[in-house]
Parts: structure tokens; sequence; C-alpha cells
């Protein structure tokens, strides 16, 4: 049943070492999204694809990268994390925009929570 | 840049008893309006959308939300809570002729509601 599918659901790396979370989906949906969502805070549109076209935030910073190979998988690169970026990681995807103005419902994983230390 | 207000951070109530959660989001043009709940240990889901049409819009487990455009507003209502209702409650925004997909939330509402 499982829809979006984000794996691990917990990650712990070290501070500058580089990680990488995933996230699948079954819905074959055109746009994946990684929001970021510190504690107590609202989540943050990182990035997203529409199909293969990158659409990335004007204030993600570059330590964090991602990559969809196909439609099914998004990957989120956080090349150095520091402490700063421990956080919980939603992945969305949604499956069109009837328009470039028309935002579709978007469907989240269960995030993964990634500490630095 | 447009933002999502969510005046309560934490509403504790027992159950049976009324719920209104506030929204209000800054941005003079056509918005598309959202409310999501996360239950513990679980993701975000949707509750319900506005998109366009009528104003009171229902959505999944007896909610229903309001959108006032004079006051740039979409609360949260249900009429009576029940325990599994515990939860946290994000409204969400997208400004049409944004960024696609770029949707704005609010930081949350835990909502406790005792038995």
């Amino acid at each position: 049943d499982a829809m979006v599918i984000q794996n691990p659901r917990y990650q712990v790396t070290q501070f500058g070492k580089p990680v990488t979370l995933s996230c699948s989906q079954t819905l074959n949906h055109n746009v994946m999204y990684w929001y970021q969502q510190k504690s107590s805070q609202a989540p943050k549109l990182l990035f997203h694809y529409y199909d293969k076209d990158f659409n990335n935030e004007a204030d993600t910073p570059d330590n964090f990268q991602s990559r969809r190979p196909n439609t099914s998988f998004c990957f989120l690169d956080i090349r150095s994390p520091g402490l700063g970026d421990a956080a919980m990681y939603l992945c969305a995807t949604s499956r069109d925009a009837i328009d470039r103005g028309l935002t579709d419902t978007q469907y989240f994983g269960p995030g993964t929570r990634l500490t630095v230390l | 840049a447009q933002s999502v207000s969510q005046h309560n951070h934490h509403v504790i109530l027992s159950e049976a008893a009324s719920l209104e959660l506030g929204c209000n989001y800054s941005y003079g043009g056509t918005v598309n309006l959202f409310w999501y709940v996360q239950y513990p240990g679980q993701h975000l889901q949707l509750l319900l959308k506005y998109f366009s049409g009528d104003p009171l819009v229902k959505g999944i487990k007896g909610f229903e939300a309001e959108f006032i455009k004079s006051k740039f507003s979409f609360n949260l209502r249900k009429p009576s809570v029940q325990w599994s209702d515990t939860a946290e409650y994000f409204c969400a925004v997208n400004a049409r002729g944004s960024t696609l997909g770029r949707l704005y939330f609010g930081r949350g509402t835990q909502l406790t509601v005792w038995p």
C-alpha cells in the first residue's frame, strides 16, 4: 500500500561525511519534491523535479543536490553535512499540473530523520 | 515572499469539544489552500483542499475549512473532536502563477485531545 517510500527512516552521519537519502514512489507521478523540516518549523521546499526538469529553490544551499534517475526514484545528496542540517527530510510527489500555476495534491512519504554528529 | 501563519502552536481539548484552528496567509493573488495532518509516527496526509468554487470545503474525518478571501484565512473546524484526532495540523498555500509546486507551509499546530 505504501505510495511514497523513504529510506532509511533514520540516518546518522558524521559532520562533513556525505550522505544520501532516497525516495521512491509507486504512483507514477510526474513531480517529486524534497522538503526540509526542522524541529517546530514549517516544512521548507529544497527543490523539485518535473519529470527530468530540476527546479532548485533560490535559498537552497549548494551543499544539497538531487538526482532523479527515473520516474520512480529521487535522491537527496548532502555533500558535507553540518550540524545545522540535522532535520527531518520529506519527499513528496504530485501527479501533474494542468498548467504551471496549478498545484495538484502532494503525497508525502514518512520522512527520514537525519542526525549529524 | 509569501507566508503562512498558524497562530496556535498547541491546542488542548477534551473529547467532544469543538475545534477551530486558524490559518492566515499573505498573498494578494489567487491561491490554492490545503490542510495536512500528521498523526504520531505517520506521514503528512491531506485533510482537505480548496482550489475554487464553494469556499466551505469538507474533508475526511468530519473536518471542514472555510476560505474567506477578504480575511486571507482558511480556518479548519470540526464540531466534535475525538481522541484519535490528536495530531499535528499544517496549513499550506500555493499561489497560482508561482513556481510550479511551490507550497508554503505554516509551522503547524499540535492538537492534543484528552479522552
